[in-house]
């Protein structure tokens, strides 16, 4: 397809497991950014890639998550050992580039995770 | 570090009214992008409209519209002649323009309901 795809869409786990959640962007796109979405909240940034590299990844909670882009188009977001509190809606995001455009966010529908 | 605000959680219009949403943002920076975003129940977030600080002039789209007033760090959103369709979550969003980094920070969303 055309859009941002995500997957799963939704993925139910129980505490303690290891999760991943996979963004293909928008082909050509060279930004993808992660947002987690908590119900009634705004996107809480989480990390963005330029390329392969992390650009700014001020926004991983914790040691526990982690997000790699190693051919610069798919990125995968990667949760160990879940809590309960990793609930939400994770939401992938890309653009044409973070510099030199007009700066629009095209995004998936996001994988909803529901830790038990 | 920069914040976006928006200090009402839902707002009701009349079909055919008109509506202001409100946003106010904080940032050291004199070069940045404005967005809003609006997601509805499907969860999809699409671009409404977008502002570049160093423009004076406010943009417009159809029936969207801003009031932009950089000296207040106010965002302001004006729907006119609304319709059932625009009842959904909506964003305001802040993302620098230059160096740095260029993640996007929204805030917490304004809950639009359309009423018949």
């Amino acid at each position: 397809g055309a859009g941002v795809s995500q997957t799963p869409s939704n993925k139910v786990t129980e505490k303690g497991k290891y999760v991943e959640l996979r963004c293909d962007p928008i082909s050509g796109h060279t930004a993808l950014y992660w947002y987690r979405q908590s119900l009634g909240q705004g996107p809480e940034f989480l990390i963005y890639f330029q390329g392969t590299g992390a650009a700014d990844d001020s926004g991983l909670p914790n040691d526990r998550f982690f997000a790699v882009r190693p051919e610069g188009s798919v990125s995968t977001l990667k949760i160990q050992r879940t809590e309960r509190g990793d609930s939400a809606v994770y939401l992938c995001a890309s653009s044409l580039s973070v510099t030199g455009n007009t700066g629009e966010l095209f995004f998936g529908e996001g994988s909803r995770l529901t830790v038990l | 570090a920069q914040t976006v605000t928006q200090s009402q959680p839902e707002m009701s219009v009349q079909e055919a009214e008109t509506v202001t949403l409100s946003c106010t943002y904080d940032t050291s920076e004199s070069d940045y992008y404005l967005f809003w975003y609006k997601q509805p129940p499907s969860r999809q977030m699409i671009l409404v409209i977008r502002q570049e600080a160093y423009k004076q002039q406010n943009a417009t789209e159809n029936r969207f519209s801003v009031n932009f007033q950089k000296a207040a760090k106010s965002f302001s959103l004006k729907i006119s002649d609304s319709q059932l369709g625009d009842a959904a979550m909506y964003f305001c969003a802040y993302r620098r323009g230059t160096s740095g980094t260029y993640k996007y920070i929204f805030g917490t969303g304004t809950r639009l309901k359309v009423l018949a």
